[in-house]
């Protein structure tokens, strides 16, 4: 059975503070790790990771992969208020079109 | 443009009903998901469309019937619900050429409330 295992599952931050977001994974057959923001709604998506060790970066948000050790970090540098979010960690698989999700980081940004 | 549209955004609807939700996405993505999502919990994949045919279903009760008319619609028909089956459902399309990774855009959802 597929592992996807987030932390930590909760955090509260004030504005200015730097976050770093786990995901470890067991998964069969993994093709590529993604990373989605859900605020109220839909999931955003922020990264896809297939290949270990080159850190991928949006602005303030960076994210790598290491698929020696299984897993994957999100950092967020300068937090803002808008980053209150949860961030979802999703397993891709091979051959098939199937995500498997990890339970979130919540994550709350105070002035 | 990396648009996923669903509607209705809400429906509340009683255990006779029968009701459906609709999404729609015009990137040319071949490959389009239902997903169920309660309340603090992540999403959870019910449906795959691949080419307009159903390649995943996990084990969703028959109470869910999805339908994919062509490659730009998705269809979830609901028919005899329960009060549990209440959650947002969240409609997904990705790319899909043979071995690819894509990621996949989620709609805004229908949030569903079952009485």
């Amino acid at each position: 059975e597929d592992k996807v295992v987030q932390s930590p599952l909760s955090l509260v931050v004030h504005e200015g503070d730097t976050v770093t977001l786990n995901c470890s994974y067991e998964v069969t057959n993994f093709r590529s790790l993604l990373w989605y923001k859900q605020e109220k709604k839909a999931p955003t998506f922020l990264f896809m990771l297939t290949s270990s060790g080159i850190e991928k970066k949006s602005g303030r948000l960076s994210s790598i992969l290491d698929k020696k050790e299984l897993f994957s970090i999100l950092n967020i540098t300068a937090t803002q208020t808008g980053d209150s979010a949860v961030y979802l960690c999703a397993v891709l698989h091979y051959g098939n079109n199937r995500l498997a999700f990890g339970k979130g980081n919540q994550v709350v940004v105070i002035p | 443009d990396t648009e996923v549209t669903q509607t209705p955004k809400h429906l509340v609807m009683g255990m006779t009903n029968k009701k459906s939700l609709k999404c729609e996405q015009h990137m040319g993505h071949r490959a389009m998901y239902w997903y169920k999502q309660k309340a603090k919990k992540p999403p959870e994949l019910m449906f795959v469309y691949s080419y307009e045919k159903l390649s995943i279903n996990e084990s969703v009760p028959s109470r869910f019937s999805p339908e994919c008319p062509n490659s730009s619609l998705l269809n979830l028909h609901l028919h005899a619900l329960q009060p549990e089956d209440s959650a947002l459902y969240l409609c997904a399309s990705s790319q899909d050429r043979h071995r690819g990774a894509y990621e996949q855009y989620f709609g805004p959802g229908t949030r569903l409330t079952v009485t």
